[in-house]
């Protein structure tokens, strides 16, 4: 069956640093990789995704992840972060027939 | 558009009553899913339902029934609430079968059991 791991539960950056979450996958196929976010009070919104095709994947708002097929990795990535990037942020994989499965997710406090 | 809807918002019941959450679709999406959401347990699936007129059990099933109504609405129905299923339940759908195409979510549902 398939899993994802998100292994950093909270991260604290100030304004202007650079993320980076860690998302790790076990699927030995073919897998579709997504991000979503949950802004407080708000529903899930999808960041990125990837399917197939260029391995780095651009997304909503500077958002961008890099698919490494080696590494069942899919990390997600902004250069600089602002204040309104605090949120919660899961990845989610599925492969094969399965189902959408979702990491436990990651809390950003983004601090002015 | 509204996207996917979700009735009602908040709702706290005590243990052993019954309630249905209520979802709709103006998308025209063929599936429609139903979700909770726990604090470091990120979403896990309880039912879904991948066209009109079929439905499937997820990851958390017990407790739960769900009624694919028409192609619109799928709603989700406790029984016997318990303590354990208090949650924030999340409505979602796609336009095909989940596996390859981004789902849409609702607002969400906060539900406390006593």
């Amino acid at each position: 069956a398939q899993s994802v791991s998100q292994h950093n539960h909270h991260v604290i950056l100030s304004e202007a640093a650079s993320l980076e979450l860690g998302c790790n996958y076990s699927y030995g196929g073919t897998v579709n990789l997504f991000w979503y976010v949950q802004y407080p009070g708000q529903h899930l919104q999808l960041l990125l995704k990837y399917f197939s095709g260029d391995p780095l994947v651009k997304g909503i708002k500077g958002f961008e992840a890099e698919f490494i097929k080696s590494k069942f990795s899919f990390n997600l990535r902004k250069p600089s972060v602002q204040w309104s990037d605090t949120a919660e942020y899961f990845c989610a994989v599925v492969g094969g027939f399965q189902k959408l499965v979702f990491g436990t997710g990651t809390r950003l406090l983004v601090s002015p | 558009n509204a996207g996917v809807t979700q009735t009602p918002k908040f709702q706290v019941l005590k243990t052993g009553q019954s309630m249905t959450l209520q979802c709709a679709q103006d998308m025209n999406h063929n599936s429609m899913y139903w979700y909770r959401q726990d604090p470091g347990m990120g979403l896990r699936l309880i039912y879904y339902s991948a066209s009109e007129g079929t439905t499937d059990k997820g990851e958390v099933p017990n407790g739960y029934n769900v009624s694919r109504l028409n192609k619109r609405e799928f709603s989700l129905r406790l029984e016997s609430a318990a303590p354990s299923q208090t949650s924030v339940y999340f409505c979602a759908s796609s336009e095909k079968p989940t596996d390859y195409n981004e789902q849409f979510f609702g607002p969400g549902t906060r539900l406390t059991v006593l």
